[in-house]
């Protein structure tokens, strides 16, 4: 009942195009869902985060996306650059809880 | 403002020796946790903090030890290196993990064992 569950593992993407991840979770308890990026030899960086009260929010070309109902929330990025290319990782927490989970990661390519 | 800054960023180690992990933040964060990254399994919880004084055991303790004297620091100890426990290790830290100012990262430590 703690897993998010992310796919794809990889994706490419053509310049220009839209990337999209996908994640599942099942603790309805979650009430916070971040999406951390994460380039070759750094640590993961937060990008984006959304609340369950809300069904999408906008920064910039990097959307989510949430469906509460589905227990499902998915990242978009719009107009895909090369220097999108990274692993992107999702994640959820509870509360005050000091734990987050994170999914299993999604490398994406953006090809020139 | 030097965020998450965890030494060594690469270690090799024979299997049974020990060694420890840094980890220090200046920012003044309560909570701390220690991941490890493999490939296709995400980040995973080994121990986290709420504070000096306070550990809790994440999804994978087993191995690992941790203590918090202090708010900056949180050393991550390994008892018996064992080569399961090669991995890319990373410390975290946050004012508030539920509210929106989310992980700071440090840039990992890349640990081998042999």
């Amino acid at each position: 009942q703690q897993q998010v569950k992310q796919s794809p593992q990889s994706l490419i993407v053509q310049k220009g195009g839209i990337s999209i991840i996908n994640c599942a979770y099942e603790n309805t308890a979650f009430d916070y869902f971040p999406w951390y990026q994460q380039f070759p030899g750094k640590g993961p960086a937060l990008l984006i985060a959304i609340r369950p009260d809300v069904s999408e929010k906008k920064e910039g070309r990097f959307t989510i996306s949430f469906n509460k109902s589905a227990k499902q929330f998915s990242l978009h990025i719009m107009d895909s650059q090369p220097g999108d290319s990274a692993t992107y990782f999702c994640a959820a927490s509870m509360g005050s809880a000091s734990k987050i989970i994170f999914g299993s990661g999604t490398r994406l390519s953006i090809r020139p | 403002n030097a965020g998450v800054t965890q030494t060594p960023k690469f270690q090799v180690l024979k299997t049974g020796q020990s060694m420890t992990l840094q980890c220090a933040q200046d920012m003044n964060h309560e909570y701390m946790s220690w991941y490890r990254q493999d490939p296709g399994m995400g980040l995973r919880l080994i121990h986290y903090s709420v504070g000096a004084g306070i550990t809790d055991q994440g999804e994978v303790p087993n191995g690992y030890n941790v203590s918090r004297s202090t708010t900056e620091d949180f050393p991550l100890r390994l008892l018996s290196a064992a080569p399961s426990q090669t991995s890319v290790y990373f410390c975290a830290s946050t004012y508030s993990p539920g509210q929106n100012y989310g992980y700071t990262f440090g840039s990992g430590t890349r640990l081998t064992v042999v």
